[in-house]
């Protein structure tokens, strides 16, 4: 079984709609993040929680929002989906050891109509 | 993205050696990653270096740093079909969140 998965893989949604990302792990770690990927421009940092207590912004932040439910389990909303929002959405988590060593789940596709 | 640096694209022929290079502007860094991606996958780390070393390799793969210019290459010798995948380079910054900052990735493209 994967260590990090996500749900869903893939949703097509309409301008407007509220869309909730999921993302569990079974690695036992405190740290995770959620990063977008778009063609050109990498993989770039949008929430980030270092314990159930903590939630941090990345540098993309605007349009979204996290919860952190438990250890395991942090999720990532868009309120009112927008199609520039269209991108690949991964969920990583980590240890605290020196080498921060990131374990990325398999993303989820998000089209916004 | 912008204080790491990487070429987009990348093609090489089956057994030729491949080179993929990076720089980075924070002199501050205490660990460079490369990272892949397989299409339809999420990152793997694929080796990393202490800021401390100048060189590393493991089996096909050697990674040089060039602390001075600031630049990171990973070297891919014999070169297969099954690594043509996209490239990261990310540093981790001493201080701050400590949080990896990834390149934009280099698509790595083996033709027979």
């Amino acid at each position: 079984d994967a260590d990090v998965t996500q749900t869903p893989r893939n949703r097509i949604t309409k301008t407007g709609k509220r869309i909730m990302l999921e993302c569990s792990q079974t690695k036992g770690h405190d740290r995770m993040y959620w990063y977008r990927q778009d063609p050109g421009l990498g993989l770039r940092l949008i929430y980030y929680s270092f314990d159930v207590k903590d939630i941090n912004k990345g540098e993309i932040s605007d349009g979204y929002s996290v919860s952190r439910q438990a250890q395991a389990k942090f999720s990532l909303s868009l309120e009112s989906a927008i199609p520039n929002q269209t991108a690949l959405y991964f969920c990583a988590t980590s240890d605290s050891g020196r080498v921060n060593e990131q374990f990325f789940g398999p993303g989820t596709r998000l089209t916004v109509l | 993205g912008e204080d790491v640096e990487q070429s987009l694209f990348l093609s090489v022929r089956e057994g030729d050696s491949s080179v993929i290079n990076c720089t980075y502007t924070d002199s501050s860094s205490t660990y460079l990653y490369w990272y892949k991606q397989e299409p339809g996958a999420g990152l793997q780390l694929l080796t990393y270096i202490f800021s401390n070393m100048d060189m590393k390799q493991d089996q096909r793969l050697t990674v040089l740093l060039n602390k001075k210019d600031k630049h990171l290459s990973l070297r891919i010798a014999d070169t297969q079909t099954g690594d043509s995948a996209i490239y990261f380079c990310a540093e981790l910054l001493s201080g701050g969140s400590y949080i990896p900052t990834f390149g934009r990735g280099t698509s790595l493209i083996v033709h027979p």
